[in-house]
């Protein structure tokens, strides 16, 4: 069981806008600006689209924004496109034993 | 182009080891603390362990620790895992990454390791 709670899954129709949650605790969202969100389409390795909560690596798209209160991070993507189709993790530095942590991840469907 | 690119998984034997390799080009390894993560086909991302900059300072997810033992060469640029005791627990894809500050980023493309009789 991961230390990070998402939702198994997300789903949307091309255009809209949804968001993922990530849910943690305060040793580490609530503790860190250092949450970050992968990306992994199948058969893929995982790919950086945002990191210290709200920022994004050169080359993302910005339909991808996060955000975070408290002990829960969000990952917002707008304007859905059928390639956003894929597994989406949060994770988050920690103070506990395990210096990283990775959320069980979120599976997102364009419909 | 930075670039990770892992080999040394496949089919071994349960009680057996393995040592995977990850191969760093456009930058040195030696830089940046250097992280393999795991992940069960179909399953989650789990981390696994962590190597420091400067190589000083290794840390192990608890399910391995005393079994793996992560390292580097420096002069040939390239991360080592290598895994001892493996465990049907230990099937999985790994993956070697690159950590800068808090993000991991970029990830290699995966090597499997299948533990079976």
């Amino acid at each position: 069981q991961s230390a990070l709670t998402q939702p198994a899954s997300v789903s949307g129709s091309p255009g809209q806008s949804i968001a993922i949650s990530c849910t943690g605790t305060s040793s580490d969202i609530g503790a860190y600006n250092y949450v970050s969100w992968y990306q992994q389409r199948p058969g893929r390795a995982p790919k950086l689209m945002i990191f210290d909560v709200s920022n994004r690596p050169s080359g993302v798209s910005n339909r991808f924004s996060g955000s975070k209160s408290g002990n829960t991070a969000s990952l917002t993507i707008s304007g859905l496109q059928a390639e956003d189709e894929a597994d989406y993790y949060c994770t988050s530095y920690t103070t506990t034993s395990t210096p990283w942590e990775f959320g069980g991840g979120t599976k997102l469907t364009v419909l | 182009e930075v670039q990770l690119v892992e080999s040394g998984g496949g089919l071994v034997q349960p009680g057996g080891s393995l040592r995977l390799s990850c191969t760093a080009s456009g930058f040195s390894l030696s830089d940046y603390w250097m992280h393999w993560v795991r992940q069960v086909p179909g399953k989650g991302l789990v981390w696994v362990s962590r190597l420091s900059s400067d190589g000083s300072t290794t840390t192990y997810a608890e399910s391995v620790k005393g079994r793996f033992t992560i390292s580097r060469d420096n002069a040939k640029n390239t991360l080592y895992l290598q895994m001892n005791s493996l465990g049907a627990e230990d099937a999985a894809v790994y993956f070697c990454v690159r950590a800068k500050s808090y993000q991991l980023d970029p990830w290699g493309q995966g090597t499997l390791v299948t533990v079976s009789a």
